[in-house]
């Protein structure tokens, strides 16, 4: 069964500053998307970014991108020039290919705390 | 309005009582899907449906039960309600892999 870790309960940083959120996934599969969602304090739960499997090129969407170590099974999230909108949980989520359900395994998340 | 709702937004209940919380979307997404939030477990997945009259089981399914008799509706029953159902509710549809979530209903069970 695939499992996804986010082994950084809290993060904080500086506005202005860059963070990167870690996670690591496990699974046999080749073919797979993975996901960054955030949710920030008014619950609402919001695609940040997302990277298929077998496109080498890591993802970008404006300040957000994402490092993807497929041999290693590690995405992780950058988030540049921190804003004060940036604090909220962050989730990191797997879905398989395989799969005819559409059904996406989540890690624990990260609540990141961006300071002024 | 356009997207994916939740009623009511806000629960709170007794012990013993029976609570349906609804959802429906509007983009006519084949898939559906009930989580539950609790501090500590993340996102877990209660039900989850393939289209209407087809559900499943997910992670935590004991207590609750689901319906989707149309493609836009996706109820869900506690039939008992227990403390241990005190959470946060998301109901959510994907479409390519990509999950829309609901606004979220926070239920208290006294």
């Amino acid at each position: 069964a695939q499992t996804v870790t986010q082994s950084q309960p809290e993060m904080s940083v500086q506005e202005a500053e860059t963070v990167t959120l870690s996670c690591t996934y496990d699974t046999s599969e080749n073919n797979y998307y993975l996901f960054w969602y955030k949710q920030p304090p008014s619950r609402q739960m919001i695609l940040v970014i997302r990277q298929e499997a077998y496109k080498q090129q890591n993802a970008t969407e404006n300040r957000f991108s994402v490092n993807f170590q497929k041999a290693a099974k590690s995405f992780s999230l950058k988030i540049s020039d921190s804003q004060l909108g940036d604090t909220a949980m962050y989730f990191c989520a797997f879905l398989s290919m395989k799969t005819s359900y559409d059904k996406v395994i989540f890690g624990p998340g990260t609540s990141l705390s961006v300071i002024p | 309005d356009a997207g994916i709702t939740q009623s009511p937004r806000y629960k709170i209940t007794e012990t013993g009582r029976q609570v349906t919380l609804m959802c429906h979307q509007t983009w006519s997404h084949s898939y559906m899907f009930w989580y539950r939030q609790d501090l500590g477990h993340g996102l877990r997945l209660i039900y989850y449906s393939a289209a209407a009259d087809i559900t499943d089981k997910g992670e935590v399914p004991d207590g609750y039960v689901v319906s989707r008799s149309k493609t836009e509706n996706f109820p869900l029953t506690l039939e008992s309600a227990t403390r241990s159902q005190t959470s946060v509710y998301f109901c959510a549809s994907s479409a390519f892999g990509e999950q829309f979530f609901g606004p979220g209903t926070r239920l208290t069970v006294l």
